[in-house]
């Protein structure tokens, strides 16, 4: 069965300082990976997505970045991190065939930047 | 504009009663997948259940089950004989075209199951 992993779970981060989320898949292989933000009370906004190595497709403009250097994993960076930064970040996979592409969440990192 | 629209930000039900989550959603494109998640206060989102635009039956998973109405744009959901457990935040999302894999996720709804 396939799994997912993300880490850390909760993060508190001074502003200006560098970001490093990870994320990895377990189970299968080439799967669509997503990195999503979620503001406190709120829906979620997607940041990035890669259908293959090295592929980043960014969502929204900011001070964020991607990065994909193995199959089934994906990171989530930043050089100086903004108070706005703040939120609850969720990795997710997909399958690159089927109908559906019902993605599936890791468990989530909690960042606090202060 | 927003793609997809939950109008009710919280619900209370009893226990073993059914509640109905409300979602709308705005496409013009004739292929299209409309989904539900469940974030329970842990934070991980967890897929329930998943409704194509070409479907002619409505799905149904369990407990889960999914009023989808085409000509209203309108995909709700069902949870029948609630359980504490079902309390959540439960969100709506659709993804547009056939082989899009981006999903466009609604504001969600707070649902508290009272015993």
């Amino acid at each position: 069965s396939q799994t997912i992993h993300q880490w850390p779970a909760t993060l508190v981060q001074p502003v200006g300082s560098p970001l490093s989320l990870e994320c990895t898949v377990e189970g299968t292989s080439n799967p669509n990976l997503y990195w999503y933000r979620q503001a406190a009370g709120r829906g979620l906004q997607l940041l990035f997505y890669s259908v293959g190595i090295g592929q980043i497709s960014s969502e929204v403009p900011q001070n964020l970045s991607a990065s994909r250097p193995q199959d089934r994993q994906f990171i989530l960076s930043s050089k100086k991190l903004l108070l706005s930064d703040s939120g609850f970040y969720l990795c997710a996979w997909s399958q690159d065939r089927g109908i559906s592409y019902e993605q599936y969440f890791g468990p989530g990192t909690r960042l606090t930047v202060t | 504009a927003q793609k997809i629209t939950q109008t009710q930000p919280g619900m209370f039900v009893q226990e073993k009663e059914a509640v109905t989550l409300d979602c709308t959603y705005d496409t013009s494109d004739p292929s299209y997948g409309l989904f539900w998640y469940k974030q329970p206060s842990s934070g991980e989102m967890i897929f329930l259940i998943y409704q194509g635009s070409y479907d002619q039956q409505n799905a149904t998973e369990g407990r889960y089950s999914l009023n989808f109405q085409k000509a209203r744009k309108s995909a709700n959901l069902v949870i029948s004989a609630s359980q504490l457990g079902d309390s959540a935040m439960y969100f709506c999302a659709m993804r547009e075209g056939p082989s899009d894999y981006k999903l466009s996720f609604g504001a969600g709804t707070t649902v508290t199951v009272r015993a």
